[in-house]
């Protein structure tokens, strides 16, 4: 079954430092997408992507952010000047159209930001 | 300190039980559902889906039933099993425009031996 892979698994890094996360989507799907799981709490939306711009972002998504693709397989998160408050878990999610067709969730990265 | 949300709900069944977890949505316009399983350390996992045209829909050993008058969702699961135990998420997609989802909080589904 096509998998959305995620790498690193975990990353730790220094607050104030720059990092990219990184998504191989399902190679057929147009959307794509990133959201924040902060520890114990629910699964938080904070992008989406399509025909190579963002077409949705939450409040969540602040200049801090960035995304992008690369290439025609990868999909990045980039978080600048990493807070404490950065940590959580990120996964990224692809779907062939809209949220309703194939919408499948990677594995996540796990960033702590210490 | 520490979040109200390590506070999970938690639903404990006996193993063989059924399970009913419920979820209440925010907004009438929302027109699609879907209930996803998280394990520990996992992303999230499709279970089953609805519109909001249905009020009813089953999967293998799921039915999930919709009631847009009171705007709740529920998860129904036949026969709990150990491989059960998770955390079950309701999510919707809040217009008819939008790809993203919003989640609900959660609720810890333990099932017992």
């Amino acid at each position: 079954e096509p998998e959305v892979t995620q790498t690193p698994s975990h990353q730790v890094t220094q607050m104030g430092q720059e990092v990219i996360l990184r998504c191989v989507p399902i190679s057929n799907h147009l959307y794509f997408y990133w959201y924040r799981q902060i520890l114990g709490q629910k699964v938080e939306f904070l992008v989406s992507f399509y025909n190579n711009e963002i077409s949705e972002k939450s409040e969540i998504f602040d200049d801090q952010f960035s995304v992008e693709r690369p290439d025609g397989s990868n999909f990045t998160l980039k978080i600048r000047s990493t807070k404490l408050e950065d940590s959580a878990m990120y996964f990224c999610a692809s779907s062939e159209a809209g949220p309703g067709i194939g919408y499948t969730f990677g594995s996540g990265t796990r960033l702590t930001v210490v | 300190g520490e979040s109200v949300g390590l506070h999970l709900p938690t639903l404990s069944v006996q193993e063989g039980d059924n399970s009913i977890i419920n979820c209440a949505y925010s907004n009438s316009a929302s027109d699609y559902f879907i209930w996803y399983k998280q394990e520990s350390g996992k992303g999230p996992q499709f279970i089953i889906d609805i519109r909001s045209n249905m009020d009813k829909r089953q999967g293998q050993r799921v039915t999930v039933l919709l009631n847009k008058t009171v705007k709740h969702l529920s998860l129904q699961i036949a026969a709990t099993q150990p491989g059960d135990s998770a955390v079950y998420f309701c999510a919707e997609v809040r217009d008819n425009y939008g790809q993203n989802f919003v989640f609900g909080p959660g609720t810890r589904l333990s099932v017992l031996p």
